[in-house]
């Protein structure tokens, strides 16, 4: 199975929206809402953000949102705040119940 | 509160094999619906999904480390743990412990950095 699609990098500015895409295939993102995404700040365990494609688990703010059309899914971060800066990363569920990641997003906050 | 935390040896020789363990605190691994996992990071690079099993022992692996990979689980020491054999360089990485929720990690450990070299 081939790692999900993300951008290498994305910014904006404090207060800007920004989306981050994640293409799989028709085995993977386009099969199952089981989507899911994380943060990463550097030297820090990954934290999940969303989950099942848009559940927002408790404590997360609700600046993060999520989405999925056909094969690609998409993280949005709306009102960014400097504490955004970090790596993100989708995972999706495929071949039941095989997980897959995507490559990771850098993201940074002008 | 839920809390995972990885143990086991940080520096392994090539063509060994690796054996870790998350103990699991504050719930138990028994729960149903749960399965527990285990991802991995090289340095620098992004996450890799390596397995999970469920409570009951049932275990998915990942295709690209299905050979060399074996879960299992202790419920009466609420702890799972990963065996990887024959490793390389290309094995060193952060190894995370999870609890996946319908393929979702919630919980993670800390993560222990494994280093494959003679």
């Amino acid at each position: 199975q081939s790692a999900l699609t993300q951008p290498a990098s994305v910014s904006g500015s404090p207060g800007q929206s920004i989306t981050i895409s994640c293409t799989g295939t028709s085995s993977d993102v386009g099969a199952y809402n089981y989507v899911s995404w994380y943060q990463q700040h550097p030297g820090k365990a990954p934290k999940l953000m969303i989950s099942d494609v848009t559940n927002r688990p408790s404590g997360v703010p609700d600046r993060f949102s999520g989405s999925k059309s056909g094969n690609t899914a998409s993280l949005t971060i709306s009102g960014l705040q400097a504490e955004d800066e970090a790596d993100y990363y989708c995972g999706s569920q495929t071949t039941f119940p095989s997980v897959v990641f995507g490559g990771g997003t850098r993201l940074t906050v002008l | 509160q839920l809390q995972l935390q990885e143990s086991g040896p940080g520096l392994v020789k090539p063509s060994e094999t690796l054996s870790l363990t998350c103990s699991v605190s504050g719930g138990s691994i028994s729960s149903s619906g749960f399965h527990w996992g285990w991802v991995r990071q090289p340095p620098g690079k992004g996450l890799e999904w390596i397995g999970s099993i469920s409570y009951s022992g049932n275990t998915y692996y990942s295709p690209s480390l299905k050979s060399r990979v074996t879960l299992s689980v202790d419920a009466s020491k609420n702890q799972f743990s990963l065996k990887l054999i024959s490793l390389t360089a290309a094995d060193t990485a952060v190894y995370y412990c999870t609890r996946e929720d319908r393929s979702a990690s919630d919980y993670w450990g800390q993560g222990t950095l494994v280093t494959v070299s003679s």
